[in-house]
């Protein structure tokens, strides 16, 4: 079955350090990525996802991330992070073998301090 | 325009009980998604709706969980015999549906979280 790794549970940094969250996923065949967050209080909302094309997408609020195919990987990185991205982000794939569904990691909460 | 809305946002009820969750989805969404979410975990996938029917109700644990849409906009999500370990965020989230789901981007509610005492 498929299934989503992100192995930080909890990211401290302080404002203006770079930012890289992992994510890796089993799946052999084309996968769709994306990563979604949600920030304290509010819906979870996607921050950018790759389908196809370049491997390096670019999202909201300075977020990119790279899938690189070979790692069946999909980090998720920012150069300088701010207070205002505290918030848990959670790294999804949807393949076509079940296309329905949205398999979501469990998560990494990202802590900011001012 | 207003964004996925979940009825009610809390809902305490003893074992054994029905509850039922309402989804009021984006206007104009034909895609609708149901998830929960225990704590420390991501949202895991229970069904999907293409219009009024079930595309894949492959995620739903056991009989007990059942999902309708009548009319292809509201859902109503059902729990009989409620149990502990049902206990959790159920989160919504409906698509414009033309891409399909592998694709589409899913815009989420704010979820309805239960708690069977």
């Amino acid at each position: 079955a498929q299934s989503v790794s992100q192995h930080n549970h909890h990211v401290i940094l302080s404002e203006a350090a770079s930012l890289e969250l992992g994510c890796n996923y089993s799946y052999g065949g084309t996968v769709n990525l994306f990563w979604y967050v949600q920030y304290p209080g509010q819906h979870l909302q996607l921050l950018l996802k790759y389908f196809s094309g370049d491997p390096l997408v670019k999202g909201i609020k300075g977020f990119e991330a790279e899938f690189i195919k070979s790692k069946f990987s999909f980090n998720l990185r920012k150069p300088s992070v701010q207070w205002s991205d505290t918030a848990e982000y959670f790294c999804a794939v949807t393949t076509y073998s079940s296309a329905s569904k949205i398999i979501f990691g469990s998560g990494t909460r990202l802590s900011i301090r001012p | 325009g207003a964004g996925v809305s979940q009825t009610p946002s809390n809902k305490v009820t003893e074992k054994g009980k029905y509850v039922e969750l309402r989804c009021d989805p984006i206007s104009g969404h034909t895609a609708l998604y149901w998830y929960r979410q225990s704590l420390g975990q991501g949202p895991e996938f229970l069904i999907y709706f293409q219009g009024t029917g079930a595309a894949d109700d492959s995620g739903l644990p056991n009989d007990r969980f059942f999902a309708v849409r009548p009319e292809g906009s509201v859902s109503t999500l059902k729990i009989q015999r409620t149990e502990r370990g049902d206990s959790a965020v159920y989160l919504c989230a409906s698509s414009p549906g033309a891409g399909g789901p592998a694709t589409d981007t899913q815009y989420f509610g704010p979820g309805t979280r239960l708690t069977v005492l």
